[in-house]
Parts: structure tokens; C-alpha cells; sequence
């Protein structure tokens, strides 16, 4: 069983265009993260929800929105996608003993 | 804001030599880990080292931490080419809930 899964695993879409990712994990954590890796590999943490609610919100546009309907769930929607938001796209979650589970990445890009 | 900076940014090695990553961070931490990312793949964690830890042993790695100086090094053994990835540490800073990444280091174990 796959412990954090996100979808869609590709995707391309136009400039402009409005897209969800979505994560779930089986793991049973309170805390899941969304990470922005860009091309130079540099992992950047977006947001950070424990337990359904907002801890960390780094500096994103806000034209990015979490949506923890659950917390083994947490999407992320993008808004007006414009072409610096491609990118690899991580959603992760956090165990007991501080270690982070991340799912597969979700490559992102915008034309 | 980035946390963990790792030095060197690329490093090649042949099969069978010893590769040593550094790990620089700014603030206090509780705990520093290690995490592995193959091409293509999420980030896997590979070892954990608490703030009164010094060193610590897993296999083939061997991670030490000096607090004083706010760094840490990861030591990959007998290095086979399967350990081609790119590492990178992270720290969680006061916040569980919040862990960091650098850049990473990408080794390239040559057979």
C-alpha cells in the first residue's frame, strides 16, 4: 500500500488555467506538508497542516490554496497558473518520530 | 526561508570509495535528518539525529552532528553505484511541523 499518494502524477496545462493536486495519506499522521522543487532540486516547503489546520504558510502567492477536508487528506489548488509554477510538486507527511514521508511528486507544468 | 544548505552541491566518486555530504543549518534544532531522492522519485528519509546526539550509524552511513557549529556530515561506506541520488538534509527548527530542506548534493557513484 502506497502510504502518501498523490495525483495527478503528470501534468500540463495553458498559462491561465486553474488545476488541483491531491494527496492522501494512510499513515495515520497529524501533519502534512506541501513542497515546491524547482529545477535546480531545491525543496522549498509551502504549507504545513496539522491536523487539519494551517501551521506554516511560507510566502505563496495566493493564488495557491490548501484545502484539508481531512487530515489524511490535503489538496492543493492553483489558480491562474502562470509559468514559474512549474515545478515538481511533493506532498509529504510527518510520523511520530519527526520523519517525513513523502509521496511520488507531481511534475507540473504550465505553457 | 531555507534552513539546510549541503556542501558540495555535486560530487562523483568511483564505485567502492567513500562519499562525505556536509549539512549547514542557521538555527537551533531538535533534530537533523538525512533523506535520499532517486531521479524521478520522492524524498526517502534515511537516518535521524537528535540536538544531543553526536553520531550516529546505519548501515553504510555515518552522520555526525556539531551543534556548535550548526552542521552536520553524511558518510556513505564502500559506495556502490545503486547509491547514485541526489541528499539532502533537513531540520525542524522550534517547529515539529515544520521541517526544512536544502538544495541537496548529488552524488554520482561511477561502476
Amino acid at each position: 500500500d502506497t502510504a502518501v499518494s498523490q495525483t495527478p502524477k503528470y501534468l500540463v496545462t495553458q498559462m491561465g488555467n486553474d488545476k488541483s493536486i491531491k494527496c492522501e495519506q494512510n499513515l495515520g499522521h497529524d501533519t502534512m506538508y506541501w513542497y515546491k522543487q524547482d529545477s535546480k532540486k531545491f525543496l522549498k516547503i509551502m504549507f504545513s497542516y496539522n491536523n487539519k489546520e494551517l501551521i506554516i504558510n511560507e510566502t505563496v502567492p495566493n493564488r495557491f490554496s490548501p484545502k484539508s477536508p481531512d487530515k489524511a487528506h490535503l489538496n492543493l489548488h492553483i489558480n491562474s497558473l502562470e509559468l514559474g509554477d512549474s515545478a515538481v510538486y511533493f506532498c509529504a507527511s510527518g510520523g511520530a518520530l519527526d520523519t517525513i514521508y513523502f509521496g511520488e511528486g507531481s511534475w507540473l507544468t504550465v505553457v | 526561508s531555507q534552513q539546510g544548505e549541503e556542501d558540495p552541491q555535486a560530487l562523483s566518486i568511483q564505485e567502492g570509495e567513500n562519499a562525505t555530504m556536509n549539512c549547514s543549518y542557521k538555527t537551533s534544532i531538535n533534530n537533523l535528518q538525512w533523506y535520499r531522492q532517486n531521479s524521478g522519485r520522492g524524498l526517502v528519509h534515511l537516518i535521524l539525529i537528535r540536538s544531543n546526539e553526536r553520531e550516529k550509524h546505519s548501515g553504510r552511513l555515518r552522520v555526525t552532528l556539531d551543534t556548535s557549529k550548526k552542521s552536520s556530515s553524511l558518510l556513505i561506506t564502500a559506495s556502490r553505484a545503486a547509491d547514485t541520488a541526489s541528499y539532502f538534509c533537513a531540520t525542524d527548527g522550534d517547529n515539529n511541523n515544520d521541517m526544512r530542506f536544502g538544495a541537496g548534493t548529488r552524488l554520482t557513484v561511477k561502476p
